[in-house]
């Protein structure tokens, strides 16, 4: 059974970066055709799309976010990494690590395996 | 504002069907699959449909998807106290090159 579990600090602070990571078990991060994707839920707002990446370094990423996010792969760990640059409130949410299923022809299909969520509030 | 929208609220009473709409355009539901998820404070997210209409395994036949032009829905029938949930559904949009969601749902059953 894949099970996912995202981890890092409940708080940073304005201007800071938040880090998290998301550790696989149950099956490897070098799956195909698999990627790995960031969702986050803002207090009281929808799922929002930050990002996704594969065990090959390729990514996908929000329009909106692209130019402060960063996503990593660790095979050796089995793990995956979000980096959110110069956060403001805004970016408290919770964060969820999920498998993203890549169709044929270059898209995302569908979150098939989440963890369960960790909130990270922005706030000085 | 989310890309494709969705009634913030439905509510029926146990034994019931409801159905909740995901309204898109042709750059999004319009050209590409449909999921949908069950998210319920303090559980992990739950896929419930994936490519319009197809259930994962484990997945009740309660749960039903369709999609028409840029538009899907999400049934369930024979409605449970258990199913009172937020529902969200997602799609890729093609124009920008990533993934689209509802703004959700609320299911109540009452």
């Amino acid at each position: 059974q894949l099970r996912l579990q995202e981890s890092g600090p409940g708080a940073v602070r304005p201007s800071e970066t938040l880090s998290l990571t998301c550790t696989v078990s149950g099956g490897a991060v070098t799956s195909d055709p698999y990627y790995w994707g960031w969702i986050r839920q803002p207090p009281g707002k929808g799922l929002e799309f930050i990002g996704s990446i594969n065990f090959r370094g390729t990514t996908y990423d929000s329009p909106s976010l692209r130019r402060r996010v960063s996503m990593s792969v660790d095979t050796s760990k089995n793990q995956f990494s979000l980096h959110v640059y110069s956060v403001t409130p805004a970016d408290t949410a919770v964060y969820y690590c999920a498998r993203v299923f890549e169709g044929p022809g270059w898209y995302l299909g569908y979150f098939d395996h989440w963890g369960l969520g960790t909130l990270v509030t922005v706030s000085s | 504002q989310s890309v494709l929208t969705q009634p913030p609220s439905v509510s029926a009473a146990p034994g019931q069907k409801v159905t909740i709409s995901c309204s898109g355009s042709s750059s999004n539901i319009g050209s590409n699959f449909v999921s949908w998820y069950q998210l319920l404070p303090g559980t992990v997210p739950k896929l419930l449909i994936y490519d319009n209409n197809k259930r994962p395994s484990g997945i009740p036949d309660r749960f039903s998807g369709s999609k028409s032009d840029t538009s899907a829905t999400l049934d369930i029938t024979g409605l449970q106290t258990g199913d009172e949930a937020n529902y969200y559904c997602g799609t890729w949009e093609t124009s920008l090159s990533f993934v689209v969601f509802g703004g959700g749902t609320k299911l109540t059953v009452v």
